[in-house]
């Protein structure tokens, strides 16, 4: 729909599992983002990515670790979560990774269930 | 604190009337940008108005801003079912490693036919 693809859609784990989620984005951009939602709390920002560096991380606790090998492809390798991490985590993307105006596209997002 | 709060968190319509929900700010800002969810799903970019405009429309959607009190608000007329869905508004900052959006915590709308 918006060229933004999030893999898996829904995910259930365990708190000793790894494992990682994946985006892509089909539209050309330069910018990638990691929010996460949970119920009752406003959308947070997890990871900033321009032209591949990580320009913002937003005090993530390090059991997320984001990975973005290139601009079309954004990860968040996840290892000993907390049941308190499930949330629809969303990826986007927008075209200038600089100063400007800036839309987001948005991926659909996967589902997390920490056990 | 967080930067977006939308009022009011949740709406109960008919179709056919109008929806109205605000959003106030803390920080100055370089644009304003209103999203919709719908349940479960990835946000969409609506409209966006720059802190050097006081309204905008698109198509059904009108949007205002006023700079001095710090806060927006999105007009949908003639709501239909599918305008159910959560709307956000987010605030742009700019800074010189790329453009950040705040959201805020969102308003559910619900358009009853």
């Amino acid at each position: 729909e918006t060229g933004v693809t999030q893999t898996p859609r829904h995910l259930v784990m365990g708190m000793t599992n790894k494992k990682s989620l994946k985006c892509e984005q089909h539209l050309g951009h330069n910018a990638m983002y990691w929010y996460k939602q949970s119920a009752k709390k406003p959308l947070e920002l997890m990871f900033v990515y321009n032209f591949k560096e990580q320009t913002e991380n937003n005090s993530v606790p390090s059991r997320f670790s984001p990975e973005c090998p290139n601009s079309s492809h954004l990860f968040l390798h996840l290892h000993t979560l907390q049941p308190e991490d499930s949330a629809l985590y969303l990826c986007a993307s927008s075209p200038r990774g600089s100063r400007g105006e800036d839309t987001q596209y948005f991926g659909p997002g996967t589902r997390l269930t920490v056990l | 604190s967080q930067q977006g709060e939308e009022d009011p968190q949740a709406l109960s319509i008919q179709e056919g009337e109008n929806a109205t929900m605000n959003c106030s700010y803390k920080t100055s800002i370089n644009n304003l940008q209103w999203y919709r969810q719908n349940s479960g799903r990835g946000l969409v970019h609506l409209i966006l108005i720059r802190s050097n405009e006081r309204e905008k429309h698109s198509g059904r959607l009108r949007v205002t801003l006023d700079t001095s009190k710090k806060s927006s608000s999105l007009l949908i007329t003639a709501s239909r079912a599918a305008d159910t869905a959560s709307y956000f508004c987010a605030t742009a900052q700019f800074k010189a490693a790329g453009n950040k959006l705040t959201f805020g915590g969102g308003t559910r709308v619900l358009v009853k036919p």
